[in-house]
């Protein structure tokens, strides 16, 4: 069974650019759920998706958004980029009636804002 | 307060020794608790999850929650080198999960 995927890996911007990150469930799941963790720091929520909809979103600026699509993918869309947004961004997926039970991550994106 | 508080660490055993990581947090409400492993550029990994008071063991891992003290911890027995890593605790509530920021954990040969 393939995992929850990322991509790309590896990502450059410059500042005030928008930078778009992608993310693949796991087969059967249907929440997504995004997380920054910026060097040094803990895991910050995002944003969360469920069959289409936004559900939660985190302490974040407007700037931060994203979607999700009919077979569960997601996207996550950083606008007018700042250095501060340089992180370590993964996703997360798990079976709605089950997320109690824990999430599994992807391997993550990894932004640079130069 | 933060809602989510660990040991800053970091933490040091001896190879064989056991590790003991704690986590408080501040919402009566939550419903689960985790336990992620992180090693050093790599996401994060489930272990452990616990939803009821008590103890839960698996293979050389047991979890403890009291819900009264509002206080989970994870005890590491016979540790090992690559358990070297940073443990992350987590609660679940409100349709997301909350992380601690994390206890960095070296096992010495």
């Amino acid at each position: 069974e393939a995992g929850v995927t990322q991509s790309p890996t590896h990502l450059i911007k410059t500042r005030g650019q928008q930078a778009t990150l992608r993310c693949s469930p796991i087969s059967g799941h249907t929440s997504v759920y995004w997380y920054q963790q910026a060097l040094g720091l803990g895991l910050q929520f995002l944003l969360w998706y469920d069959e289409g909809e936004e559900r939660n979103r985190g302490n974040f600026p407007p700037r931060f958004s994203g979607r999700q699509f009919p077979n569960y993918s997601s996207e996550l869309n950083v606008n007018a980029l700042e250095l501060e947004d340089s992180a370590l961004y993964l996703c997360a997926s798990s079976d709605w009636t089950l997320a109690n039970y824990g999430y599994t991550f992807g391997s993550g994106t990894r932004l640079t804002v130069v | 307060q933060k809602e989510v508080e660990q040991n800053s660490g970091p933490l040091s055993v001896p190879e064989g020794a056991i590790a003991s990581l704690n986590c408080t947090y501040s919402d009566r409400g939550s419903q689960s608790f985790f336990w992620y492993r992180q090693y050093s550029g790599k996401s994060p990994e489930l272990i452990m999850f616990i939803y009821s008071n008590g103890d839960k063991e698996d293979g050389r891992f047991t979890a403890q929650l009291n819900k009264a003290s509002q206080y989970v911890s994870l005890l590491i027995r016979d540790s090992q080198p690559s358990d070297s890593a940073t443990y992350l605790c987590a609660v679940w509530e409100e349709g997301k999960s909350t992380f601690g920021d994390g206890t960095t954990l070296t096992v010495k040969p």
